[in-house]
């Protein structure tokens, strides 16, 4: 069974660019989770999807970042315009139920480099 | 609000060694915690999963425990080798508003020397 799928696994982009990335979640896992995460650092969350729905996204900084999840699937997350405080990695992550007893699994990241 | 601490943040040891890595939370009412390893510029791979019920879990050379009471998690290695060079994160799983909030120690960054 596939894992988590993330891409691109490495970006680099000048500031002001716009940049996607995209994640599709093990088959039949309802939730998924966009992370950031810095060099030395715990992920810190982005956004939670339940299905198609942002159940949380109180950290997703609005003015900049977007993200999407059509039909409850592939999910893609965007920044634009990227500053380079962006530069991080950005982790996908889904579990099987509404995430009360379901294990939880990543993805390799995308790496964002800002220039 | 769940605080999550991982100690020691850096551990360093000769290969063949037993070593017990610490989680310890502030807020026991949590649906499960989850061990992972990170290798530098990877994601994050599952290694043991404990239900609020279990007090252990093991895989392998791996054995984590959970202790609601105390707010501690411990993963031990046994026998350290030079691959289990990585940093190692605990992510506690508890209920907020209905769903679930994950909350992730800092991780401990354990170096296996041959």
């Amino acid at each position: 069974e596939a894992g988590v799928v993330q891409s691109p696994r490495y970006k680099i982009i000048e500031k002001k660019q716009p940049v996607a990335f995209w994640c599709n979640p093990i088959s039949g896992h309802n939730t998924l989770y966009w992370y950031l995460q810095n060099l030395g650092q715990g992920p810190e969350l982005l956004i939670r999807y339940e299905n198609e729905e942002a159940v949380d996204d109180s950290q997703l900084p609005k003015d900049r970042f977007s993200a999407e999840r059509l039909k409850g699937v592939d999910s893609t997350l965007k920044i634009q315009p990227a500053e380079l405080g962006d530069s991080a990695v950005y982790l996908c992550a889904s579990s099987p139920s509404g995430g009360a007893t379901g294990e939880l699994f990543f993805g390799e990241g995308s790496r964002l480099t800002v220039l | 609000k769940q605080e999550v601490t991982q100690i020691p943040a850096a551990l360093s040891v000769p290969e063949g060694e037993n070593l017990v890595l610490n989680c310890s939370f502030t807020d026991s009412a949590i649906y499960n915690l989850q061990w992972f390893r990170q290798d530098p510029g990877k994601g994050l791979t599952s290694l043991l999963l404990i239900q609020s019920s279990q007090r252990e879990q093991t895989s392998g050379r791996l054995n984590a425990s959970l202790d609601k009471s105390s707010g501690r998690s411990t993963l031990y290695i046994a026998a350290s080798q030079p691959g289990d060079s990585a940093t190692y994160l605990c992510v506690l799983n508890m209920e907020d508003s209905g769903y679930s909030t994950l909350t992730f120690g800092k991780g401990t960054m354990l170096l296996v020397s041959p």
